[in-house]
């Protein structure tokens, strides 16, 4: 199974400040790294696919890079709005399996 | 629109098996171009998945809950649904549904979830 684990678990953020979000492999593998945003009693919403690959929809201050073991979700210009719990998830390997995420809150 | 829609039990004893279903509605769940999937998150944690149908009924399961878990399609009522046996506690969750375009994988469509209590 891989273990992805983010860092930090918890940030608070000043808005319009940059965020970095990372989460890191137990075991290489390519691009196959998605990350959804879970706002408090709602589901998940996919943010980015393969690592860095924007989804219709969603705000471009979101972006993703990596491959292998590191990936990192960033946030330019933190809004509001964004205050959330973010989630890595692999699906290269089964069981698919999610990072335990990192919560940002709004200063 | 395509929509997902949990529901089922919200209270099970110990022991007992829960049971949950998803049904899609806006869309065919016959359609091949997806799995469908279980997911599942205890309270103040984190996500953790459980398992897929495909619509011709080929499954995987976590290996954590392998030996519990049965998820299962019924194409003419458009939906999809999981069983877990023996439960615990520590099945105590909100259980969502959620569909990956097959071969891509990531969740592009979620239920809005429900919370299931393990509780005598």
């Amino acid at each position: 199974e891989i273990v992805l684990t983010q860092s930090p678990d918890f940030q608070s953020v000043t808005p319009k400040e940059k965020v970095t979000i990372t989460c890191r492999a137990s075991q290489s593998f390519g691009t196959s790294l998605h990350w959804y945003q879970q706002k408090p009693g709602q589901s998940p919403k996919l943010l980015i696919k393969y690592a860095s690959k924007s989804i219709s929809g969603v705000p471009s201050r979101f972006s993703g890079s990596g491959s292998g073991t590191d990936f990192t979700l960033t946030i330019n210009g933190l809004e509001a709005e964004d205050a959330a719990t973010y989630y890595c998830h692999q699906t290269t390997n089964l069981p698919w399996t999610f990072g335990q995420g990192t919560k940002v809150e709004i200063k | 629109q395509l929509q997902l829609q949990e529901s089922g039990s919200g209270l099970v004893k110990p022991s007992q098996t829960l049971s949950l279903t998803c049904a899609v509605s806006g869309g065919s769940i016959s359609s091949g171009a997806y799995s469908w999937s279980w997911i599942r998150q205890p309270p103040g944690k984190g996500l953790e998945w459980i398992g897929y149908i495909h619509h011709g009924g080929s499954t995987q399961y976590n290996p954590s809950l392998k030996s519990r878990v049965t998820i299962s399609v019924d194409t003419s009522k458009n939906q999809f649904s999981l069983n877990l046996s023996s439960v615990t506690a520590a099945d105590t969750a909100v259980y969502f549904c959620a569909r990956a375009p097959l071969g891509i994988d990531y969740f592009d469509l979620w239920g809005r979830g429900t919370l299931v209590t393990v509780s005598s």
